[in-house]
């Protein structure tokens, strides 16, 4: 099973809202990351938790909030966005091996976020 | 700073008419390489990790080849189906092994 879960597909938000968004993975991987797609471009990283860990934040602004639970669950919290911030956020794991060379990452099918 | 170039932007084949998609990058020390596919408005599917060059992956009518400056992913008699964007990105050495550098993507159309 190399299934990653994005929920929920849709969302619509105004510019006051809190929402979340919420990626789980059952494949025992330890990487997991959140990336934003805006139309015809390619995946942009926005954040890696490495171990429930963050790792890596692409100086992603604040009002992006990323959690994780636990090794299974990924959380990409909302608060006071920009109608720019419309995109596919899509989320990923892979599976950590020694000396860094991660394993190919699976991504989930995205969650579409309109900020109105 | 790495960089991943592909080429063409957007490639309409005929049903069965073979063809290739490339992917040029620039990494201090290549950890792998990664294809995927994407529907639109659908997430990233994985294709194939290589490693090295001379490495070489095949999946039904995807071939993907590796050598130290480019990558091709070849289309042998595509189908409609194979309609898609085709992602390639790279894991470096010197950066985080979580960070994947992505190219623009090749859209292809498949006509029947």
């Amino acid at each position: 099973d190399t299934e990653v879960t994005q929920t929920p597909k849709h969302l619509v938000m105004g510019m006051t809202n809190k929402k979340s968004l919420k990626c789980e993975q059952h494949m025992g991987h330890r990487a997991m990351y959140w990336y934003k797609q805006k139309a015809k471009k390619p995946p942009e990283l926005m954040f890696v938790y490495s171990y429930e860990k963050l790792s890596i934040n692409e100086s992603v602004p604040s009002r992006f909030s990323p959690e994780c639970p636990n090794s299974s669950l990924l959380n990409l919290h909302l608060h006071a966005l920009q109608p720019e911030d419309s995109a596919l956020y899509l989320c990923a794991s892979s599976q950590m091996r020694l000396m860094g060379r991660n394993t190919e990452a699976f991504f989930g099918q995205g969650t579409r976020l309109t900020v109105v | 700073e790495d960089q991943v170039t592909q080429s063409p932007e957007a490639l309409r084949l005929q049903e069965g008419e073979s063809s290739s998609l490339n992917c040029s990058y620039t990494v201090s020390g290549l950890r792998g390489l990664f294809w995927y596919r994407q529907d639109p408005g659908k997430g990233p599917e994985f294709l194939f990790t290589l490693y090295s060059a001379g490495e070489e992956k095949e999946k039904e009518r995807l071939k993907a080849t590796l050598t130290k400056k480019e990558s091709f992913l070849h289309i042998t008699a595509p189908k409609p189906e194979d309609s898609a964007t085709y992602l390639c990105a790279v894991q470096a050495f010197k950066t985080s092994g979580s960070r994947l550098t992505f190219g623009e993507g090749t859209q292809l159309t498949v006509n029947p």
